[in-house]
């Protein structure tokens, strides 16, 4: 059971370049999340998605975009890269939000 | 809006230690509240969650309660180990049973020493 993938775990981007960041559940799950974590802050919600082809904008969705065209797979796209996007994601989902979130390991990006 | 405070960290035990860390929140609805914990390198794992209030959850040796009365979910263990170190969010869930969006507290670091 490998329950939240994302792929890559460290990336190294220069400014203005662009990178998609993969994540994938096998849990059936339909609800799907990205998060950033800056050092030594919580969590901000990025995008958020309640099934496929339904998404919507988190707390900071500025600079990212996301799709959802299956129910397993809920890539964010970087366009533009900006140091202020040095950050580490963290795609997470949830089945109707009764059991708690599922969190993967988390992509650490760097924009130089 | 609904939000989490946590105590802020860092907090420093010798293991064997008793550990509370502190979770309060406000909300207009009947949120479900969690514990997740993060530990060095890795993602967030759901550590406990209480549904409704007077409830109990528990884990791996961790409490916390759902007292509405003080709107607070505070986190305990009898006896910290070296292998707690790591960081604790309190979360919750703007409807309980409807997480589709947690409100996140901003982590208490933790670390035990031998």
């Amino acid at each position: 059971n490998a329950g939240v993938t994302q792929t890559p775990k460290f990336r190294i981007l220069k400014i203005g370049q662009s990178m998609t960041l993969q994540c994938a559940q096998d849990m059936n799950h339909n609800y799907m999340y990205w998060y950033r974590q800056d050092p030594g802050m919580g969590l901000k919600l990025i995008y958020y998605s309640v099934g496929a082809g339904i998404t919507d904008k988190g707390e900071v969705p500025n600079g990212y975009n996301v799709s959802r065209s299956t129910t397993e797979d809920f890539p964010l796209r970087l366009e533009l890269a900006a140091p202020s996007q040095t950050s580490v994601y963290f795609c997470a989902s949830s089945y109707e939000g009764l059991y708690g979130y599922t969190f993967g390991s988390g992509t650490r990006l760097t924009v130089v | 809006g609904d939000s989490v405070t946590q105590m802020e960290g860092p907090v420093t035990l010798s293991e064997e230690a008793f550990l509370t860390i502190n979770c309060t929140y406000t909300a207009t609805g009947y949120p479900s509240l969690f514990w997740y914990v993060q530990y060095p390198g890795e993602g967030l794992q759901l550590l406990l969650k209480a549904t409704k209030a007077d409830d109990k959850g528990s884990n791996k040796g961790f409490e916390a309660t759902y007292r509405k009365e003080t709107t607070s979910f505070h986190l305990e263990k009898g006896s910290v180990q070296v292998s707690d170190s790591a960081v604790y969010f309190c979360a919750l869930s703007e409807d309980a049973g409807n997480n589709r969006k947690l409100i996140w507290g901003l982590g208490t670091s933790l670390a035990v020493n031998p």
